[in-house]
Formats: C-alpha cells, structure tokens, sequence
C-alpha cells in the first residue's frame, strides 16, 4: 500500500529562522510529488509539482526537492504569514489524480 | 480567476437527517472530488467523477452518494446522516483522467452531525 509520511507533526520557528519540512513515500514508479499550503479552515492551495529525483521548484521563501525517496520543502528566513499547513500527496502508480495519498501535514507556526 | 465553491461553509445537522452539500467548479474540468478531513488522518477520498453521470467509489464511500447531473457541479449525499460523519468535507477539481497535476480545491464544508 502507498504511503506518505510528513515529519514533523508540528515545528515552530521564530521568524527568520530556516528549517526543512520532510515528505518520505513508498509508492514505487513515482510519476510526481504534490505539495500543498493549508489555512485554518480552508482548503488546500496548490504550491508545486516534482516530476523527478533531482527536481527544484522555488515560490517565494519555499523550495521544494526531490529524492528517489523524499522530498523536502525548504523554508528560507520564514514570516508569520508562512504559518499554515502543509500537505504532501504522490498518485497511484497507475493513475492520475484520481487515486492520490496524502500525508497527514506538517503544522508550522512562524512566531514574530 | 478559477474558482471551486461549495454552498455551506458550516452546517449543523441532527442524527438522521439527509444532507446535501453542493460543489460548483468554473474551470470547464472533469474530474471533481469529494474528500474528508480529520485530524491525524489527512485527506481521504470519498468519491469522484471524471464525467457527467459517471462516478467512482474512493477510499471510504460507505455512507455517502454522489451526483453529478452536469460538468459543472458535483453534490455530497449523506442519506440519513450519522455523527461519526462530523468533519470537513473538501471537493476539488482537475483535468481529465489520468492527469497529474494541480487540485483545485473549495474552501471546505464543516459538518456537524448532532
């Protein structure tokens, strides 16, 4: 069964502080790695999409890369307004978005 | 500006009751999703519908129905609604079959089932 992990559960940072959130996966034949960006009762908002082992995507103070086994999405000097949370999710091997796994998220509060 | 909007942000039902929650989307997609979401088990697809008229079973369709009579909108049916269904409920949309890419998502029901 795929399975997506995130750690940590929760991470507080001051503001300006870098840190990195994870997104480990088993799912095998890995055709692309979703990250997204949750508020408090809303609904996710889309940030990247990794193809590859090696691919980088960059918006703002985030980046996200890719491993044969993780992804990492990096926040560099962070503001209070990069407090949310933020979900990873990989498709079936053998479907689209129509059989995605989502992970759990990491909660991140960025303190002024 | 492409836009998912599903008709109540917050509703209270009581033990029973049929519910109905209702998911436009403006984009021309055809796949649309339901989902719900608890705390410490993420996302879980209920069902979804890559055209009118079609739908597919997801994760947990036990409980639920779905409806999608034209592209555009995509109804949640919980026929007699019980409180083990009091979470969020999040639809989406996205290209056709098969696509990899970006969700769009509304801004989530919240359900509470007395």
């Amino acid at each position: 069964e795929d399975q997506v992990t995130q750690s940590p559960e929760a991470l507080r940072l001051q503001e300006g502080e870098s840190s990195s959130l994870n997104c480990s996966y088993t799912v095998s034949g890995l055709r692309g790695l979703f990250w997204y960006r949750q508020d408090p009762g809303k609904g996710p908002e889309f940030l990247f999409t990794l193809y590859s082992a090696g691919e980088e995507k960059e918006k703002e103070r985030l980046k996200a890369t890719l491993t044969k086994k993780e992804s990492f999405l990096h926040i560099t000097a962070p503001k209070p307004e990069d407090s949310a949370t933020y979900l990873c999710a990989v498709p079936h091997p053998n479907f689209g978005n129509e059989k995605l796994t989502f992970g759990t998220g990491t909660r991140l509060t960025i303190i002024p | 500006d492409v836009k998912v909007t599903q008709s109540s942000r917050y509703l209270v039902k009581r033990t029973g009751e049929k519910v109905f929650l209702e998911c436009v989307q403006d984009m021309d997609h055809e796949n649309m999703f339901w989902y719900r979401q608890d705390p410490g088990l993420g996302l879980r697809l209920i069902y979804f519908s890559y055209d009118v008229k079609m739908k597919e079973k997801g994760d947990i369709p036990e409980g639920y129905s779905v409806s999608r009579e034209k592209k555009e909108r995509f109804s949640l049916i919980l026929e007699s609604a019980s409180t083990n269904q009091t979470s969020m409920y999040l639809c989406a949309s996205s290209r056709g079959r098969g696509w990899i890419g970006e969700l769009f998502f509304g801004e989530g029901s919240r359900l509470t089932v007395l």
